[in-house]
């Protein structure tokens, strides 16, 4: 059974960088879209953006002059990094796996609360 | 781009059925077949219930049945469970190339 978790540091001081990782157990790294989306408190959830296995990424417009995202195909890891953050910033953040060429996510994390 | 729109609340009673609205916009629900639907319960992963409009993932209960009509999609969880009470958020593709969250709706099973 294909498993995600996230992990990183649960507070973080505003101007300074989040960073995140997401470890994939259960199933390979190839082959997938690994995407990063967020639900801010009383929010709902938006999608920051994905990176594939061979490194190509895809960020939202709204996102895209802070963010950064890696792959690490030999730890089967994915990073979120954002920068500058601010309060607004503070969301729980998760890691979902979607289908190569395929338009969903089959596989999520739990989630990580980080606070800024 | 602005969020999907849905209902922020439903309730029901166990065994009746209630469907949950999303709608969007040419740019995303009314130009592709992407319409997926997530369960989100309380400090578990989300869930994916429903992807390509209608399509259940493997071991998804029947229950919950989906469809599109130009920019607005919906979902329909028949026989309403107690195990159904949860959020839920309809996704699309889009035009950008992004993906695209609905506001979430809250379902209680009264």
């Amino acid at each position: 059974q294909v498993h995600l978790q996230e992990s990183g540091p649960g507070l973080v001081k505003p101007s300074e960088t989040l960073s995140l990782t997401c470890t994939v157990s259960g199933g390979p790294i190839s082959g997938y879209y690994w995407n990063w989306i967020r639900q801010t408190p009383g929010k709902g959830l938006e999608w920051i953006g994905y990176i594939y296995d061979t490194g190509r990424t895809n960020y939202d417009y709204s996102h895209r002059s802070r963010v950064a995202m890696s792959v690490d195909t030999s730890k089967n890891q994915v990073s979120l990094s954002l920068s500058y953050v601010t309060a607004a910033d503070t969301a729980v953040y998760y890691c979902a796996r979607a289908p190569g060429g395929l338009y969903y996510f089959d596989y999520w994390g739990q989630g990580i609360l980080v606070s800024v | 781009q602005s969020a999907l729109t849905q209902p922020a609340s439903m309730a029901g009673s166990p065994g009746q059925s209630i469907t949950i609205s999303c709608t969007g916009s040419s740019d995303d629900i009314g130009g592709f077949n992407y319409v997926s639907w997530y369960q989100l319960h309380p400090d578990k992963a989300p869930k994916l219930i429903i992807y390509d409009v209608y399509r259940r993932p493997s071991g998804v209960s029947p229950r919950f049945s989906a469809s599109k009509s130009g920019d607005a999609a919906s979902l329909t969880i028949s026989g309403l469970q107690a195990e159904d009470e949860a959020d839920y958020y309809c996704s699309s593709y889009t035009t950008s190339a992004s993906r695209i969250f609905g506001t979430g709706t809250k379902v209680t099973v009264l």
